[in-house]
C-alpha cells in the first residue's frame, strides 16, 4: 500500500458546525502533515506529527484542531470556522521526518479534502 | 529564512517538445533536500523528482532530468518530448533539516498543447 487516503474528498459546513478531516496511511510512515491550499497556491503547512506527536504547529487557529490516535491515523477536527477557510486541506507523509534515509523526507500526499465553509 | 522562487507563472510547450522550469532559493544550509512535485487537475500532488544537496550529479527520472546548481542555488526542472498527460502545476520544494520543514515555490501551472 503506497496510498494516503484522506476522507471525505468534499465538505460542506456551516460556521456552527463540529466536523473532522481524516487521513491514513499503511506506510509505516512515522511523520503525517496537514498542509493547507488555496486555489492556485502552494501549499501552507499547519501541523506536523512525528511519531504521533505534535511536533510543529504553525501558529494555526484553535478552530482547528489535530489528533493523530496513532501511527496510522491523522485527524482534523474542524469547529467554528470562517468562510476564509474554505480550502483543499491536503494530509501528507513521510517515512521519518528527522531522518536521512533514501526515503526519509519524501513527502506522500493524500487527494485531499475540499472543504467549503458557509 | 528558507525561499523558494519560481519566476514563471505559467508556462506552455507543444506535445513532444523540451520544456525547462525554474527554480531558485536561498538558504544559508549545505545539507538539504530538493524536490519537484506535480499537482494535475485531480489535485493530487505527486513526486516527480528528488535531489539530495551533497549528490553532484543531477538526477533523472525518465522524461524528467534536473539541473543542479548549488553554487547559483538553482533548481531546475526539464521535461523531454512532453505529453498532455504532463499538464499540471508543478511545484518546486525544499526541505530543510534543522527546521523539519519543507518550503514550496509558488508553482508554475504548464500547459502541453496537441
Amino acid at each position: 500500500d503506497t496510498e494516503v487516503t484522506q476522507t471525505p474528498k468534499h465538505l460542506v459546513m456551516g460556521m456552527t458546525n463540529k466536523k473532522s478531516l481524516k487521513c491514513e496511511q499503511h506506510m509505516g510512515h512515522r511523520a503525517m502533515y496537514w498542509y493547507k491550499q488555496k486555489a492556485k497556491k502552494p501549499p501552507e503547512l499547519m501541523f506536523v506529527y512525528s511519531y504521533e506527536k505534535l511536533s510543529i504547529n504553525e501558529s494555526v487557529p484553535s478552530r482547528f484542531s489535530p489528533e493523530c490516535p496513532n501511527s496510522s491515523l491523522l485527524n482534523l477536527h474542524l469547529h467554528a470556522l470562517q468562510p476564509e477557510d474554505s480550502a483543499l486541506y491536503l494530509c501528507a507523509s513521510s517515512q521519518d521526518a528527522l531522518g536521512t534515509g533514501s526515503g526519509a523526507n519524501v513527502l506522500t500526499f493524500g487527494a485531499g479534502s475540499r472543504l467549503t465553509v458557509l | 529564512a528558507q525561499t523558494v522562487t519560481q519566476s514563471q507563472p505559467e508556462m506552455s510547450v507543444q506535445e513532444a517538445e523540451t520544456v525547462t522550469l525554474s527554480c531558485t532559493y536561498d538558504t544559508s544550509e549545505s545539507d538539504y533536500y530538493l524536490f519537484w512535485y506535480k499537482q494535475p487537475p485531480s489535485r493530487q500532488m505527486i513526486l516527480v523528482i528528488r535531489q539530495e544537496a551533497y549528490k553532484q550529479q543531477n538526477a533523472t527520472e525518465n522524461r524528467f532530468s534536473v539541473n543542479f546548481q548549488k553554487a547559483a542555488k538553482s533548481f531546475s526542472l526539464k521535461i523531454s518530448d512532453s505529453q498532455l498527460g504532463d499538464a499540471a502545476m508543478y511545484f518546486c520544494a525544499f526541505f530543510n533539516y534543522n527546521f523539519n520543514k519543507f518550503y514550496f515555490g509558488s508553482g508554475t501551472k504548464l500547459n502541453v498543447k496537441p
